[in-house]
């Protein structure tokens, strides 16, 4: 079936350091691509995503780009900031199916 | 703000107490899901209703029940918490079903803890 495989964590960083977190996934159909973000004590909420590939999605200064060829979706920042810290899940969701995978999370603690 | 309330955040129950948490939501969306996140895991669907359709995932024990009276309430009833059902309860709701339309808007979750 469908999964999605993240790096795991936790990974910590100096703030402005450069960012990549790591998502592969196997699919069978065409799936659209997320990152969510789960800051402390909150729940879950839509970072950025893709729906087909070459597709760039961006937001925050985020950015991760849908390479069919790789099976990836691996998302990157430029220079991270303290309130980045968070708990960072790859999902898809297959467009032939309703269901949305996650990943397991990888976990970001950025240092001052 | 439009958004997914969910109460209480914390939930203390003994092992066999039913236990209920509830989710509304300002969005008039369709759909709406029940979700458990252990730690240091995935979100793991429960169930989930399209409008008054009523969803199980092939998995979820009959320990855990749903009721969604009307579009903008739906509840999470466990009936006998064991210490295996100790975990973050997550409420979303999205639109519509399917494809890269289906983004999820998540409540900040109910944490259950079974003694």
């Amino acid at each position: 079936g469908d999964s999605v495989t993240q790096m795991e964590g936790p990974v910590t960083l100096s703030e402005e350091a450069f960012l990549t977190i790591n998502c592969t996934y196997t699919a069978t159909g065409y799936p659209s691509l997320f990152w969510y973000v789960q800051y402390p004590g909150e729940g879950l909420q839509l970072l950025l995503k893709a729906t087909k590939a070459d597709d760039k999605g961006s937001n925050k200064g985020f950015e991760a780009t849908y390479r069919k060829e790789t099976t990836s979706f691996h998302l990157e920042k430029g220079s991270v900031q303290v309130s980045d810290s968070a708990v960072y899940f790859c999902a898809l969701i297959d467009n032939r199916d309703d269901k949305i995978i996650f990943g397991k999370g990888t976990r970001l603690h950025i240092l001052p | 703000d439009a958004m997914v309330i969910q109460n209480p955040r914390y939930q203390v129950t003994q092992f066999g107490k039913p236990v209920t948490l509830s989710c509304s939501q300002t969005l008039n969306h369709n759909v709406m899901y029940w979700y458990q996140q252990k730690s240091s895991q995935a979100p793991k669907l429960l169930f989930h209703y399209y409008d008054k359709d009523f969803n199980n995932e092939a998995d979820t024990p009959d320990n855990f029940q749903s009721r969604r009276p009307n579009t903008s309430f739906c509840f999470l009833d466990i009936r006998s918490p064991g210490l295996g059902d100790a975990a973050m309860y997550l409420c979303a709701t999205s639109r519509e079903r399917g494809g890269g339309a289906n983004v999820l808007t998540f409540g900040a979750g109910s944490r259950l803890t079974v003694l």
